[in-house]
């Protein structure tokens, strides 16, 4: 099983409606988790982290974390075409706190 | 604001060459990051580094090696480039478990 599993897309979202990008993960003992934002050509850039179960919003953004069932989620309301790239989820490794495991990203297409 | 820079952005080399590829970092992070970035594969860790002339494999680090001399500057080194190591590599840099900050990036093609 791998590590990390996303959705690869592409994920097609209308203007102005809620872009909902899910990952699972394996590692019970994971205790953070981060989502970058990679545009095309582009380097990625972190834009939120969580570190408890529940929700915590940042401007249009919203991560869910649900430990139990080992399923982040990152929720972006009113949804705008610069919101177009490759989501990717990640979190510390269990073999090293140091790495960082990400998933492989989820591809999001916002429609004008 | 952190900052990591990698000396090129875009880079053309030929077979056999060895190449360099510098990274340096702002922000006294303890641990840095080398990855390559190809379509469909995901960012794939070739070495990291967790202090100065330390050093350890990542999961793809076969034809790759790397340098941490000083704890601001990390270098990956392509001991005779092929042409399957065209692609894009990504240095990363962190304190202890927290995020990782990247660099921009650097394009590389080996002809």
């Amino acid at each position: 099983q791998k590590e990390v599993e996303q959705n690869s897309g592409p994920l097609s979202v209308p203007e102005g409606a809620i872009a909902s990008l899910n990952c699972t993960y394996s590692d019970r003992g994971s205790q953070s988790f981060f989502w970058y934002r990679q545009y095309s050509g582009k380097s990625p850039e972190l834009i939120m982290f969580i570190y408890s179960n529940g929700d915590k919003e940042d401007g249009r953004f919203t991560a869910q974390l649900n430990k139990a069932s080992q399923y982040v989620s990152l929720l972006i309301r009113d949804s705008q075409p610069s919101d177009s790239a490759t989501y990717l989820c990640a979190f510390p490794g269990y073999s090293s706190a140091s790495k960082i495991i990400f998933g492989s990203g989820t591809r999001l297409s916002i429609r004008p | 604001d952190v900052k990591v820079t990698q000396s090129s952005r875009y880079l053309v080399k030929r077979t056999g060459e060895k190449v360099f590829l510098e990274c340096v970092q702002d922000m006294d992070h303890e641990n840095m990051f080398w990855y390559r970035q190809d379509p469909g594969l995901g960012l794939r860790l070739i070495y990291f580094s967790y202090d100065v002339k330390m050093k350890e494999k990542g999961d793809i680090p076969e034809g790759y090696s790397v340098s941490r001399e000083k704890k601001e500057r990390f270098s990956l080194i392509l001991e005779s480039a092929s042409t399957n190591q065209t692609s894009m590599y990504l240095c990363a840099s962190s304190p202890g478990n927290q995020p990782q900050h990247f660099g921009d990036g650097t394009r590389l093609s080996i002809l």
